[in-house]
């Protein structure tokens, strides 16, 4: 069975950092491109950055561009998402989420991880 | 950019058909996947690549992509359907991009 697993949310000042992690398991992590996702409260569902299975390749929204690093190892099964200069607006739950074929047919999300940007 | 339109919210009652909507200029040319959400839950996806239903999906699920509207169908509604749903796609142009509508309410009455 697929499980993905998001942790590191939490209570962060306007301006701080938070990095947030995502634990693979029940198949072969290597091999499938991988995004994170958010929802803010109330709000729809934004996409904000994939990457590839050998890193290769890495995209980002607009909206995130230049504040978040996503990255992955796949020696230890897992992705993550550094977030940089956050902003009030940042207010999401935060999915990690599996790329089933490579052009973003999204099959598989974890819980989600909240992140509440606020001072 | 690519914008998808969904309405806000669809009521049907028990039993009977769902059409939920996407709009996006020549979304018939691309690759819809559908998505349902319930509080608490992991978003899953109920239809993907315009038709395919993923295993464990209920046949009542299907979907339709042409010019510019995609349209998810929930046949046999049943109250456990209610969840907000959304459309994606992938738009590859400037910014590379995935795209989501902006969510549908389905309330069954």
């Amino acid at each position: 069975e697929v499980q993905l697993v998001e942790s590191g949310g939490g209570l962060v000042k306007p301006g701080g950092s938070l990095r947030l992690s995502c634990a693979a398991s029940g198949f072969t992590f290597r091999s499938y491109s991988m995004n994170w996702v958010r929802q803010p409260p109330g709000k729809g569902l934004e996409w904000l950055s994939s990457i590839s299975s050998s890193t290769t390749f890495i995209y980002y929204a607009v909206s995130v561009k230049g504040r978040f690093t996503i990255s992955r190892d796949n020696a230890k099964n897992s992705l993550y998402l550094q977030m940089n200069s956050l902003r009030a607006e940042d207010t999401a739950i935060y999915y990690c989420v599996r790329d089933r074929s490579g052009d973003y047919e999204l099959d598989s999300w974890g819980q989600g991880t909240l992140v509440t940007v606020s001072s | 950019s690519y914008v998808l339109t969904q309405p806000p919210s669809v009521s049907v009652a028990p039993g009977m058909t769902a059409r939920l909507s996407c709009g996006g200029m020549n979304i018939g040319t691309k690759s819809v996947n559908w998505y349902q959400l319930k509080p608490g839950q992991a978003p899953l996806v109920v239809i993907s690549k315009n038709v395919d239903r993923p295993s464990g999906i209920p046949e009542r699920f299907s979907g339709s992509n042409s010019g510019n509207t995609a349209t998810l169908i929930i046949s046999r509604v049943e109250a456990g359907d209610e969840a907000d749903y959304y459309c994606q796609v992938w738009h590859s142009s400037g910014d590379h991009r995935v795209v989501f509508g902006g969510g549908t309410k389905l309330t069954v009455l």
